[in-house]
């Protein structure tokens, strides 16, 4: 299994771009996350989605959006990139077996906006 | 006011040495997590709790509903653990971290 793949690694916007961070898992997880985490911050949660066609909010939503068409898939869209979105995202996928939750993470974007 | 609150922010330890961390949150949570975050940036989720103690290998975490208190402890510490160790707490469906423990540990 690949586990959480997340493209691209890097990449500079300029401001008032968009793009789309690609987030895809092959395990079968119900569950999936976008966070953030600012230089020195602990992580945010960005939007999180329980299954297919399922999406919601989390604590930092503004600026993003996200789908959920398939279970592998969580695409993250940043509209009208902002310096403020200079981050690195991650994408996490989860599953609940008895009560327990294991999460996995994906290697991060690193997003630059100037 | 943060909702997860990590002590120490740094540590730095001697191989060998037993290394407590400490988390306390604010909310009423559903389930505890701790997380390492490598030098290069990769997480890695290494307990889940809602209740009492779990173990594995070296690493060991509490849990204290009552006290809204986690620990997450290792026993002789070894430079290969350094790395920045995360608390998360889920709170319904949404999930809030601390800022993250730093800890080194020397040879």
């Amino acid at each position: 299994n690949a586990g959480v793949t997340q493209t691209p690694k890097f990449r500079i916007l300029k401001i008032g771009q968009s793009m789309t961070l690609q987030c895809a898992q092959d395990m079968n997880h119900n569950y999936m996350y976008w966070y953030r985490q600012d230089p020195g911050m602990g992580l945010k949660l960005i939007y999180y989605s329980v299954g297919a066609g399922i999406t919601d909010k989390g604590e930092v939503p503004n600026g993003y959006n996200v789908s959920r068409s398939t279970t592998e898939d969580f695409p993250l869209r940043l509209e009208l990139a902002a310096p403020s979105q200079t981050s690195v995202y991650f994408c996490a996928s989860s599953y609940s077996s008895q009560g327990m939750e294991t999460q996995y993470f994906g290697p991060g974007t690193r997003l630059l906006v100037l | 006011k943060n909702e997860v609150e990590q002590s120490p922010q740094n540590l730095t330890a001697q191989e060998g040495e037993f290394i407590t961390i400490n988390c306390s949150y604010s909310v009423g949570i559903s389930a505890l997590h701790w997380l390492q975050q490598h030098p290069g940036g990769g997480i890695v989720s290494l307990f889940m709790l809602s209740s009492g103690k779990k173990k594995h290998g070296r690493l060991i975490a509490t849990i204290n509903i009552q006290e809204k208190h986690s620990s997450l402890h290792i026993t002789a510490s070894h430079p290969r653990d350094s790395a920045v160790y995360i608390c998360a707490v889920r709170w319904n469906n949404d999930m809030r971290f601390g800022a993250g423990t730093r800890l080194t540990v020397k040879p």
